[in-house]
């Protein structure tokens, strides 16, 4: 079966220090990968996805940037963090089914982020 | 406009009653469908998937009008447990990307 994983579990970082939270995937091969943000009490915002190694696509603007050095990882980076950018960071997998359409998306338990 | 809507609520009910939540999509091209359950501070989690004839699992019943472009869910008999966020989410067939409503929040009453 298939697991995702995901730490560190909570974060404080001052503003303007670098980020790096990493997505692990197991038991699936050639996944598509994605980086969502929550804030608090607010939806889901899309901020990467990567349909592939090296491949990224970037949903906002901002100073995040991410990702994908092996087929089942998943990194979100910042250089300089900031106090906007706390939250609920989630990163989930959805594979392909026969026909084209998509397996629904399957998330990792969650970083929280407070940036101070 | 947003690609899927639903209501925020809060909705309160007592335990034992039926709710039931409507989304609506605006791609018609949407092709698949899903409710999400999310806990307070947890991630979201697969609750069903929505099939065009309509699905049920339990006390838990989910409908596709692609007429008028929406979904809903029905909770039978409410319990303490069922209170979540309840997020509905959609698909296109050759995206890759998946479209969250902002959810709607669900408190069952003792």
């Amino acid at each position: 079966s298939q697991t995702i994983h995901q730490w560190p579990a909570t974060l404080v970082q001052p503003v303007g220090s670098p980020l790096s939270l990493e997505c692990t995937v197991e038991g699936t091969s050639n996944p598509n990968l994605y980086w969502y943000r929550q804030a608090a009490g607010r939806g889901l915002q899309l901020l990467f996805y990567s349909v592939g190694i090296g491949q990224i696509s970037s949903e906002v603007p901002q100073n995040l940037s991410a990702s994908r050095p092996q087929d089942r990882q998943f990194i979100l980076s910042s250089k300089k963090l900031l106090l906007s950018d706390s939250g609920f960071y989630l990163c989930a997998w959805a594979g392909r089914l026969a026909g084209g359409t998509w397996e629904t998306q399957y998330f990792g338990p969650g970083t929280r982020l407070l940036v101070l | 406009r947003k690609e899927v809507e639903q209501d925020p609520g809060p909705f309160n009910v007592p335990e034992g009653a039926t709710v039931a939540f409507n989304c609506t999509y605006s791609n018609s091209a949407s092709q698949s469908f899903f409710w999400y359950r999310q806990d307070c501070r947890k991630e979201p989690k697969l609750l069903m998937s929505v099939y065009s004839s309509g699905n049920e699992d339990g006390r838990f019943t989910a409908q596709l009008n692609r007429a008028s472009q929406y979904i809903s869910l029905l909770i039978r008999d409410s319990k303490l447990s069922d209170s979540a966020t309840y997020l509905c989410v959609v698909n296109m067939r050759t995206g890759n990307q998946f479209y969250f409503g902002t959810g709607t929040s669900l408190t069952v009453i003792p």
